[in-house]
């Protein structure tokens, strides 16, 4: 099973920023954080990820909570093409490495 | 680089029919993952495969099998076909295996139909 939670599903307005959360309570000391989207029928692409501090790239910032217990994905200026599916994922160094093991994901529409 | 390429991206075939589907990952990516994506069952991981062995895999049946090249292309099997088989098939790559913090790479999928 996952072991993140996230809401089905958000609306966010075109321009504005997306926040996606994600709940991994259980997440240990040695997992990472790992978010992907799907647009319909493609594969899922990669977004960011992340173990403890925060980062940032071209397309999002991840922020872990100090206790790791949780993270959101900011989409800081959501266009159309951003409406997907967004998965959160938590991945274990020792564990089965090449298992990602996905969850129902956050359904984001953005909206003109 | 060019990204994951799988083949072909689109299938119809029968039941009891086998088919065999083709992955490459990107260059000089070693590790390759199949993952199956049906809309009742979401994505679920199929195998790994790492210099040609196969490292790790999920709850399938034995009817689902894959190997991988010395050139580390991948290819999926699945023999006697089942309507339930109709899915998206994705193949992922990444650098090294066995490591979390190793971003894997999916390409854009196959899709078949079971007839």
């Amino acid at each position: 099973d996952a072991k993140t939670t996230q809401p089905p599903s958000m609306d966010c307005a075109e321009g504005r920023a997306a926040n996606l959360p994600c709940n991994h309570s259980t997440i240990s000391g040695n997992e990472y954080v790992y978010w992907y989207r799907q647009i319909h029928s493609q594969g899922p692409q990669y977004i960011i990820h992340g173990l403890k501090n925060n980062e940032t790239n071209e397309m999002a910032s991840l922020i872990i909570t100090e206790d790791r217990k949780s993270s959101t994905l900011i989409l800081p200026h959501a266009t159309l093409r951003d409406t997907a599916v967004y998965y959160c994922i938590v991945v274990n160094y020792g564990g089965s490495q090449g298992n990602l093991i996905f969850g129902k994901g956050t359904k984001l529409s953005v909206k003109p | 680089k060019a990204g994951v390429t799988q083949t072909p991206r689109y299938l119809i075939k029968t039941r009891g029919q086998q088919v065999t589907l083709s992955c490459s990952p990107i260059s000089g990516h070693r590790s390759v993952s199949w993952y199956q994506q049906t809309p009742g069952q979401g994505l679920q991981f199929l195998f790994e495969y790492f210099s040609e062995t196969q490292r790790n895999k999920g709850n399938f049946p034995g009817r689902f099998s894959g190997r991988q090249f010395s050139n580390s292309r991948s290819e999926m099997n699945v023999s006697t076909l089942e309507l339930g088989d109709s899915a998206l098939y994705l193949c992922a790559s990444s650098s090294i295996q066995g490591r979390a913090g190793t971003v894997r790479f999916f390409g854009p999928g196959t899709r078949l139909t079971v007839l």
